[in-house]
Formats: structure tokens, sequence, C-alpha cells
């Protein structure tokens, strides 16, 4: 089964750290693009950060710029997030998707989450 | 920056179709996807590059795109569909690309 699992969040201070991990399995991972979605609480989508398939190109949406970390581990099927200098808006539910094989599918599967809650 | 506007809401009785628009500048140029997201659970894609399904997807869900608006239609609506719909792109239009989500529109089965 083609699966995506997040794992690392929590509570957090605002000025302070966590990382999030996303374990892919049930498909090559080190061929497919992949990112990271938040949702704060009653709110919408937010695309974060996108690497490319070798890591090799990165993007971020301004508002993390400079604070998150996107990387990946194709060795261990792993994608990471480090989440720097916690602000309260960085709280949300925050999902790891895949880019499908096309070029510029859509995000085909999503792990099911992992909240990060900012305390002030 | 590129922005996509979608209703907030939109409401259908059972059995009849539903239409959630995507607004954006010149969206009819781009690839638009789209996402289901019911209450508590991760989204899923409904359809890629304006109309393709995934596999599972039902044929009752298909899309258009042109001018500055993309469409979701979902023909004989269920219950089941009762969720949140999102739209997306992939914006190359400064230095550094980004995928856009809409804001949502929250589909209410009557």
């Amino acid at each position: 089964e083609v699966q995506l699992v997040e794992s690392g969040g929590g509570l957090g201070e605002a000025g302070g750290s966590l990382r999030l991990s996303c374990a892919g399995s049930g498909f090559t991972f080190s061929s497919y693009e992949m990112n990271w979605v938040r949702q704060a609480p009653g709110k919408g989508l937010e695309w974060v950060s996108y690497i490319s398939s070798s890591g090799n190109m990165i993007y971020y949406t301004d508002s993390v710029k400079g604070r998150f970390t996107i990387s990946r581990d194709n060795g261990k099927n792993s994608l990471y997030l480090q989440l720097n200098s916690l602000r309260a808006e960085d709280t949300a539910v925050y999902y790891c998707a895949r880019v499908g094989a096309r070029v510029g599918d859509g995000f085909d599967i999503w792990g099911q989450g992992t909240m990060v809650t900012v305390s002030s | 920056s590129y922005v996509l506007t979608q209703p907030p809401s939109v409401s259908v009785a059972p059995g009849k179709t539903a239409s959630i628009s995507c607004g954006g500048n010149n969206i009819g140029r781009k690839s638009v996807h789209w996402y289901q997201q019911r209450p508590g659970q991760a989204p899923v894609l409904v359809l890629y590059h304006e109309s393709d399904r995934p596999s599972g997807i039902p044929e009752r869900f298909s899309g258009s795109n042109s001018g500055n608006t993309a469409t979701l239609t979902i023909t004989r609506v269920e219950a089941g569909d009762e969720a949140d719909y999102y739209c997306q792109v992939w914006d190359t239009t400064t230095d550094h690309p980004r995928w856009v989500f809409g804001g949502g529109t929250k589909l209410t089965v009557l």
C-alpha cells in the first residue's frame, strides 16, 4: 500500500523548534517530488514547502522563509521539515504530500497529518 | 502573487448538480487540480489537470477550465460528497515558484 506517515508534531514554545518527519512506503520514494502543506484550525490549506526528487530544488512560502527547512533522505524514504523560530501562527496540522508522476501533477498521496501547536 | 478565489459555500439537493468555481487571472492557461477534504480527514485528489480523475474517483466528478475560471462539477450529488473542496495551481509568475490553493468551498448537501 502506498502511504505517507508523518510524525514529530506536538507542543512547541514561541521561538522554539520542532522537527517533522514523513515516512514513505509502497512506492519508489526517490522518484517523487514532495511537499509540506499545513492547515490552521478551522482554516484552509496552505502550501508550505516543496522539494524535488533529488533534493536539489527547494521552494518555500514567504511566511516561513528563513525559519523552516525542508530536506529528504531518499535512502531512508523520508521527508523532513525543520521548524525554527516558531510563531503562534504556525499552529496547524502539517501534511506531507506526494506530487504525482507526471510533470505538473497534483498531490496524489497525502499523509494523515501531524499537529503542531505553538504556545506564546 | 497569484490568487485563487472560491465561493465560501455551495448548497445542493441530493441528486442535483453542484458547480464550484475557482477564479484566477488567466487560470485557463494553467493546470488546475481539485481536492476533497471531509471533516477530520486529509485531502484527497479528485481531479488533476482540470478533468482527469484518479483511480477510484467516480465519473460524477468532472472539470473545466477557461479564461479566468476553472469549475468543478459534481453530478447526481450524494450525501457523501459533503466536504470542503479546494482548487490548486502551480504558480510560476515570479522568481520563486509556488503551489497556490484556493480558499476552499464548503459543499453542503441539503
